[in-house]
């Protein structure tokens, strides 16, 4: 099934340690995106990536990295995790074309600083 | 901060029931606005879009309504059914539909509960 594949689906990460979310995407959207969702605080954007090549930063990208070497992968790092890091992490992609199905999300990748 | 959000967090219904999500934005550049259904442990799920020079779109039991003037947009669903039991989130598009890709800003969500 086409889509976005999301892993690990949950982690528990010590403080201080690095960590990569991975997200792949088999739909050759050109713009990919990560996204933390926090109760009450709805998602917002950490960084995102029109196209191979470039990457942007969103409304909240402290503590995060990303490339996008190619099409299909838009890895997200944490160089150093902290507790306020801990939240449910959504990869998503978009067709560059309009479509009008917007964005298509991954299922999630739950992650806990501890 | 966010430039959309939402009036209600929480709303419960009875099954058959039509429900209400209202949203309220305050961009007025933005010209696409997409509802978003989220279940339990999964991703946001495109449900309807509706471009600003619309007032109104429906879908399969689902309606859109948008109003520029008071800068509010708003899901009806039809006939409420359990399985509408989900969180429902508004995001608005800052960029024109069709051209360059531009990033989605998301209300806080509502949670919709629709009880047998």
């Amino acid at each position: 099934t086409a889509g976005i594949t999301q892993a690990p689906t949950s982690q528990i990460l010590a403080a201080g340690r690095s960590m990569t979310l991975r997200c792949t995407q088999d739909m050759r959207h050109n713009a990919m995106y990560w996204y933390r969702q926090d109760l009450g605080l709805g998602l917002r954007l950490i960084h995102y990536s029109n196209t191979a090549g470039t990457t942007g930063k969103g409304e909240v990208p402290d503590g995060y990295s990303v490339s996008r070497a190619n099409t299909d992968d838009f890895p997200l790092t944490l160089a150093s995790a902290v507790p306020s890091q801990t939240s449910v992490y959504f990869c998503a992609s978009s067709d560059s074309k309009g479509r009008v199905e917007g964005y298509t999300f991954g299922s999630g990748t739950r992650l806990t600083v501890v | 901060g966010e430039s959309v959000g939402l009036h209600l967090p929480t709303l419960s219904v009875q099954e058959g029931d039509n429900s209400i999500i209202n949203c309220a934005y305050s961009n007025s550049a933005s010209d696409y606005f997409i509802w978003y259904k989220q279940e339990s442990g999964k991703g946001p799920q495109f449900i309807i879009d509706i471009r600003s020079n619309m007032d109104k779109r429906q879908g399969q039991r689902v309606t859109v309504l948008l109003n520029k003037t008071v800068k509010h947009l708003s899901l009806q669903i039809a006939a409420t059914q359990p399985g509408d039991s989900a969180v429902y989130f508004c995001a608005e598009n800052k960029v024109p539909y069709g051209g360059s890709q531009g990033n989605l800003i998301f209300g806080k969500g509502t949670k919709l509960s629709v009880k047998p």
